[in-house]
């Protein structure tokens, strides 16, 4: 069966500093990947997805990134955290584009 | 573009009680629909879908009924838990692929 990893599954930072979440996906080949933030009290919002190794699309200009170097392995950076970019940070993935969406666990990301 | 509006939160209810959240949709074509519940702390999980118009979704007791002509996907439940309180998010994907997803509402049963 499919699973999906995230970690860690809380971090502070301070505001300034990098960042790098992690996601994997264990027990599928070319998922469709998926990087979401739930702010508090809000619904998602799309960052990032991938349909296949090194192809990356932005939904939100911000200061985050995403990576994906390898087939089930996807993460999000940033150079430089912002108060703003705290919440729970969520991956997601599909194994096509007509199938069903599941999520790992999240990221809780609290800037200081 | 898509969009999904679900019923205000939050929802306070007695155990035992009768569930209806409601989550209206606008789309172009034939998406699919979703309900999701997060348990706190946790990710999202898949709680029931329905693919096409007049499709029942059904899973644990909750219920959703696809429906087109009013472009709505409520969820119900007859008999609430304690054990079901938790934030529910009603979404749509479109024929495209893409998700959109409701602001979610906060369910909390009480004993």
């Amino acid at each position: 069966s499919q699973t999906i990893h995230q970690w860690p599954a809380t971090l502070v930072q301070p505001v300034g500093s990098p960042l790098s979440l992690e996601c994997t996906v264990e027990g599928t080949s070319n998922p469709n990947l998926y990087w979401y933030r739930q702010a508090a009290g809000r619904g998602l919002q799309l960052l990032f997805y991938s349909v296949g190794i090194g192809q990356i699309s932005s939904e939100v200009p911000q200061n985050l990134s995403a990576s994906r170097p390898q087939d089930r392995q996807f993460i999000l950076s940033s150079k430089k955290l912002l108060l703003s970019d705290s919440g729970f940070y969520l991956c997601a993935w599909r194994s096509g584009l007509r199938e069903t969406q599941y999520f790992g666990p999240g990221t809780r990301l609290l800037v200081l | 573009g898509d969009s999904v509006t679900q019923m205000e939160g939050p929802v306070t209810l007695s155990e035992e009680a009768f569930l209806t959240i409601n989550c209206t949709y606008t789309a172009t074509g034939y998406p699919s629909l979703f309900w999701y519940v997060q348990y706190p702390g946790e990710g999202l999980q898949l709680l029931l879908k329905a693919t096409k118009a007049d499709d029942k979704g059904s899973n644990k007791g909750f219920e959703a009924t696809y429906r087109k002509e009013t472009t709505s996907f409520h969820l119900e439940k007859g008999s609430v838990q304690v054990s079901d309180s938790a934030v529910y998010f009603c979404a749509l994907k479109d024929n495209a692929g893409k998700s959109t997803f409701g602001d979610g509402t906060t369910l909390t049963v009480k004993p």
